[in-house]
Order: C-alpha cells, then structure tokens, then sequence
C-alpha cells in the first residue's frame, strides 16, 4: 500500500496563477480531507470529500479556493488567483469511512512570488 | 465549534526523561483525541489516539490520558532519545467524522543526549 500520495510537493507560482494540488486516497479508502499548516502553526481543517460529494467545506475561504473528488482520478485542490498569503504546507489525508484514523500524505508545499 | 489549546509550546529535555504535553478542549460533545508526530518537512504522523469511552491508554514508552470532567488530555513520553525529537500536536473531534480534526497550536520537543 503506497500510502497517501500528493503531488507536487513543492510548487511555486506567481501572484494571480492558479495552483492544483493533487492527492490520491490510500487504496480503499474514499474519505479525503485537506488541511492547511501555515508556518510554526497547526494544521487547519479545510474540506471533506467522498466520491464526488463535498461532505463539509467549512474551512474553505469563500473565494478562489475549490475542492473535488472525481469518480475517477485524484482529489484537486485549487486555488485561483493566489495571493502571497496562500504559502503554505497543504496536506492530504484519507481514511476508509468516517470514523476510522486519518492517515496523511507529505503534503504541497505551495510558494507564492 | 471547537477550541483546543496545547501547552506548552516548547519542551526541552534530556535523554531518558519523561516528558509531558496538555491540551484542553472546548466542546464536550468530542469524543475521539488523537496526537500527531511531526518531524521537519514532512507529514504528520498518528502515534496514539484515545475515545471518549477510555480514561488512559497506553503503548509502550507513550501514554494518553483523558478527563472528560475537566476536558483535558495529555500526552506522556517516558524514558525519552534523541528521536523523540518533533513537533507534537493534539487534536479533537466530535460528532460528523473523524476527520474533521481541529489541532491545538503544537509543541516542539527537544531531547538532548
């Protein structure tokens, strides 16, 4: 079992780009979730997703920030129009139903110039 | 929603010693309390988690106890090395999922040889 996969793990745009960052769930589990580490900070709970349902995107910013979980493929995360505060370590996590443990992936480090 | 608050926020100490982080949670409706190990640039990591229906558990050198009463965990690593060395974060949950985590703010443990 490959673990929780994300990729890239180190991504660098310029003020206005878009960012997608990609995960794919360890085998057999189809419960996603995508947290933000800002800088010596904890992680913070951004959207939960199942197979093409977002479950509870409570933590999403309003604006610019989109989240999906294809029938197939990985989970996106997008950020439209980044600004310099959306540098962070963005992690993925995945678990095989609602009330089992997380299991993280190594996250994206996102670099906004 | 939840609130949990972590201390302290850094934690030196020498090989072989115990060591001992705290973290009270707001929202008595949590019910599941897992702590995380994370090493520099990489993924958190889960090391123990407690229910609500457990007072203490244990697994080898690492121990975590709950009072729901005060609403308050704790996290206890005996006989500390070198490679202890991490950021440590508690986390809470209640209700929706498990995934739904919200962390406390993290302690940096340092054990010298």
């Amino acid at each position: 079992n490959a673990g929780v996969m994300q990729n890239p793990r180190h991504l660098v745009r310029r003020r206005g780009q878009e960012a997608r960052l990609r995960c794919s769930p360890m085998k057999g589990h189809s419960h996603v979730y995508w947290y933000r580490q800002l800088p010596e900070e904890g992680l913070k709970f951004m959207v939960y997703l199942q197979k093409e349902n977002i479950i509870d995107e409570s933590g999403m910013p309003k604006e610019r920030f989109s989240a999906e979980f294809p029938k197939e493929g990985p989970s996106i995360l997008r950020i439209q129009q980044v600004v310099r505060g959306d540098s962070a370590a963005y992690f993925c996590a995945s678990s095989p139903t609602a009330f089992e443990k997380l299991f993280f992936g190594s996250g994206t480090q996102l670099s906004v110039l | 929603g939840e609130n949990v608050e972590q201390h302290p926020s850094t934690l030196s100490v020498q090989e072989g010693d115990s060591a001992v982080i705290k973290c009270t949670y707001s929202d008595s409706a949590s019910n599941y309390f897992p702590w995380y190990k994370q090493e520099l640039g990489k993924r958190p990591q889960l090391i123990i988690d407690i229910r609500s229906n457990v007072g203490e558990k244990k697994d080898q050198r690492i121990a975590v106890t709950l009072n729901k009463t005060a609403k308050h965990f704790s996290l206890h690593i005996t006989e500390t090395q070198p490679e202890d060395s991490a950021v440590y974060f508690c986390a809470a949950i209640g209700g929706t999922s498990y995934g739904k985590l919200t962390f406390g703010q993290g302690t940096i443990l340092t054990v010298h040889p």
